[in-house]
């Protein structure tokens, strides 16, 4: 089946710094990839939706100068959390699919906690 | 706005149990709905779906019936297993499926022997 990775599971940061958060396609090609964020107890709430070589669409209320979003291949996605604060601790989730409008292949998430 | 509801966690059950997780949602449209399972470690796996009123999905012995009058997705097993021990989600899409996915809070089921 499709697999998703991503890397780091886990990180801590220091407030004020960046962290870089990779989500990779394994066996496929993907048309699309998208960003969610999960907190405790809650939903994963969608917050960009990118597509190789053109800029991120970001949902409405997700700060696009804050989570840098880069498309550079069909099996690469990167997350930047610029400027990290404690409040952007949470965890941060890849999915990808091959067609537009095709079934999500999920990564099994990364955790970010800032100090 | 759009919006699913599911029951909170964990619950717990034992080996052969019958399990349910209800889950409403609210739309303006005609949504498709989802229930996705993540087992520990990995990454949320689809498990079933139905993409209009009185379909039913069904997958490894799960099933959940699209019931508009009540705006219910529920998921049901009949007996489960220790291996069912996981986070399942209920989601509603638009669109044709599975673009701009909405989720659930996420119920978390333990099975034990």
């Amino acid at each position: 089946g499709a697999v998703v990775s991503q890397h780091p599971s886990w990180v801590i940061c220091k407030s004020g710094t960046s962290v870089k958060i990779e989500c990779r396609s394994l066996d496929f090609q993907a048309t699309t990839m998208f960003w969610y964020r999960q907190f405790p107890k809650q939903s994963l709430m969608l917050m960009a939706t990118s597509n190789e070589g053109s800029k991120a669409t970001y949902e409405q209320g997700v700060e696009k100068d804050k989570f840098l979003i880069n498309h550079a291949s069909l099996t690469l996605s990167t997350l930047t959390v610029t400027s990290a604060h404690p409040e952007d601790s949470s965890f941060y989730i890849c999915s990808a699919n091959v067609y537009a409008d095709s079934e999500q292949f999920f990564g099994p998430g990364t955790r970010l906690t800032v100090l | 706005g759009d919006s699913v509801t599911q029951m909170e966690g964990p619950v717990t059950l034992s080996e052969e149990a019958f399990l349910t997780i209800n889950c409403t949602y609210t739309a303006t449209g005609y949504p498709s709905l989802f229930w996705y399972v993540q087992y520990p470690g990995e990454g949320l796996q689809l498990l079933l779906k139905a993409t209009k009123a009185d379909d039913k999905g069904s997958n490894k012995g799960f099933e959940a019936t699209y019931r508009k009058e009540t705006t219910s997705f529920h998921l049901e097993k009949g007996s489960v297993q220790v291996s069912d021990s996981a986070v399942y989600f209920c989601a509603l899409g638009f669109s044709g499926g599975y673009n701009k996915l909405i989720f659930g809070a996420g119920t978390r089921l333990a099975v034990h022997p």
